[in-house]
């Protein structure tokens, strides 16, 4: 186990609706990094947050953002939900942001069905 | 473009053989490669990681090779498990970015 939690575990909502997905970090990290994996393929990134500021966005439309609280633990708010939004949601935790030699922890994921 | 990409796409062995599962990079500039297993429906799990300046790194039955040359890595795993089913990721890391770019991965099957 990485110490990294999401929740919840699964989520199904219609398309249109909005929905928020939880992480609690590491203990001690700082950095909260957020992918979303479809069916089959590899994460991709969506942004990371240090220090309650975004620090880094992928190719992701506005209304996927997130927000980052004074104890580390992330917020992913996804609005007017999308079929092709159903994925796998993963978080991962950082000591700090960068990819140097830096290890990022992933949490077990939010599996999000849209209908 | 930053791309990673992974072969085979998919791999069925039985238990106790060996397999090998490459990925290539067009990462630039090249910080660190890892590998990751991912059981369905988890996370992934870091197995290895290596810098510009290593050529090889183990973790028990797993061992990886990085040739920074031709941007080839490998993953080699001896002596086959059932609980080795899972997906492989290669992610490479470009320096002085956030980004960290994934391979879709290989997914791996041991049947008894």
């Amino acid at each position: 186990e990485t110490g990294v939690t999401q929740s919840p575990t699964h989520l199904i909502k219609t398309r249109g609706q909005q929905v928020t997905l939880r992480c609690s970090s590491q203990s001690g990290h700082n950095t909260v990094s957020w992918y979303q994996q479809a069916l089959g393929q590899g994460p991709q990134f969506i942004f990371q947050y240090y220090r309650e500021e975004e620090n880094g966005r992928g190719n992701f439309p506005p209304r996927f953002s997130g927000l980052q609280f004074p104890n580390y633990s992330s917020e992913l708010n996804v609005n007017a939900l999308e079929l092709d939004d159903s994925a796998l949601y993963l978080c991962a935790s950082l000591t700090r942001p960068g990819t140097g030699g830096n290890e990022q922890y992933f949490g077990p994921g939010t599996r999000l069905t849209v209908t | 473009k930053n791309q990673v990409e992974q072969s085979p796409q998919s791999l069925i062995i039985l238990e106790g053989k060996n397999c090998t599962l490459q990925c290539n990079y067009t990462v630039s500039p090249f910080s660190n490669l890892r590998w990751y297993k991912q059981d369905t429906g988890r996370g992934p799990v870091s197995l290895t990681i290596m810098t510009f300046s290593e050529n090889t790194k183990s973790n028990g039955r797993y061992t990886a090779t990085l040739d920074a040359d031709t941007k080839q890595s490998s993953l080699h795993i001896t002596a086959s498990q059932l609980s080795d089913s899972a997906s492989y990721i290669c992610v490479v890391s470009a320096s002085g970015t956030y980004k960290y770019i994934f391979g879709t991965g290989t997914r791996l099957k041991v049947l008894a």
